[in-house]
């Protein structure tokens, strides 16, 4: 285990629906990390929060968004969802930045099936 | 930009054999090194790890891996597998001062008897 809880672990939609992922980090951890991962992208580095603000974006979809709220845990919303957006959703977090730490903790990810 | 490469999509070893599992990553400068391991239906575990200094770094269950610069490599490598290491293996760069590590797109490990 862990320590760091996805929820839900799956879930199924329709396109064009909005859902919300949510994420607490390990006691302690300030970082928060986003990925999804697919067949055909791998394990994509979607955005990263540190103690409540936005600190690196990677390949994140416009329709896409993240918070970090002040209990440290954090939503990512995914809106006007597409067949595409069908992936393994994770979460990581770190007690500082990975490029310090390096080491990431993950959750057990949420699989999102858009049909 | 950093970059990871992992050229084996999928390996299969006996049981008790030996493993290298191959990892190439370009970055201009001295990178952070990791490689994780996700067993089917969790999250990604950390194996090992370099940030500098000897470039043969242990870690867990039993793995190696070492850093060569010249090759721009860090091969993950094991002197005989057993069956619970079954799982997909990723290979990671991160660098000082980035806040996100990229991953490879990862090696499917496959033991047989």
């Amino acid at each position: 285990d862990s320590g760091v809880t996805q929820t839900p672990k799956h879930l199924i939609t329709a396109t064009g629906q909005r859902v919300t992922l949510r994420c607490s980090p390990r006691s302690g951890d300030l970082s928060v990390y986003w990925y999804q991962q697919s067949l055909d992208q791998g394990l994509q580095f979607l955005i990263q929060y540190y103690n409540g603000e936005e600190r690196a974006k990677g390949n994140i979809l416009e329709r896409f968004s993240a918070q970090q709220f002040p209990d440290l845990h954090s939503e990512l919303n995914l809106s006007s969802l597409e067949l595409g957006d069908s992936a393994l959703y994770f979460c990581a977090s770190s007690v500082g930045g990975a490029g310090r730490e390096g080491k990431l903790f993950f959750g057990s990810g949420t699989q999102l099936s858009v049909l | 930009a950093q970059s990871v490469t992992q050229p084996d999509i999928h390996i299969t070893v006996s049981e008790g054999a030996s493993l290298e599992l191959r990892c190439n990553y370009s970055y201009g400068a001295t990178p952070y090194l990791f490689w994780y391991v996700q067993s089917p239906g969790q999250g990604l575990q950390l194996l090992l790890k370099y940030f500098s200094g000897d470039t043969l770094v242990q870690g867990i269950k039993g793995f190696e891996a070492e850093f060569k610069r010249s090759q721009s490599s860090f091969n993950l490598r094991k002197p005989s597998v057993h069956w619970s290491d079954a799982a997909e293996y990723f290979c990671a760069v991160g660098a000082p001062g980035n806040e996100k590590l990229t991953f490879g797109t990862g090696t499917r490990l496959t033991i047989i008897p």
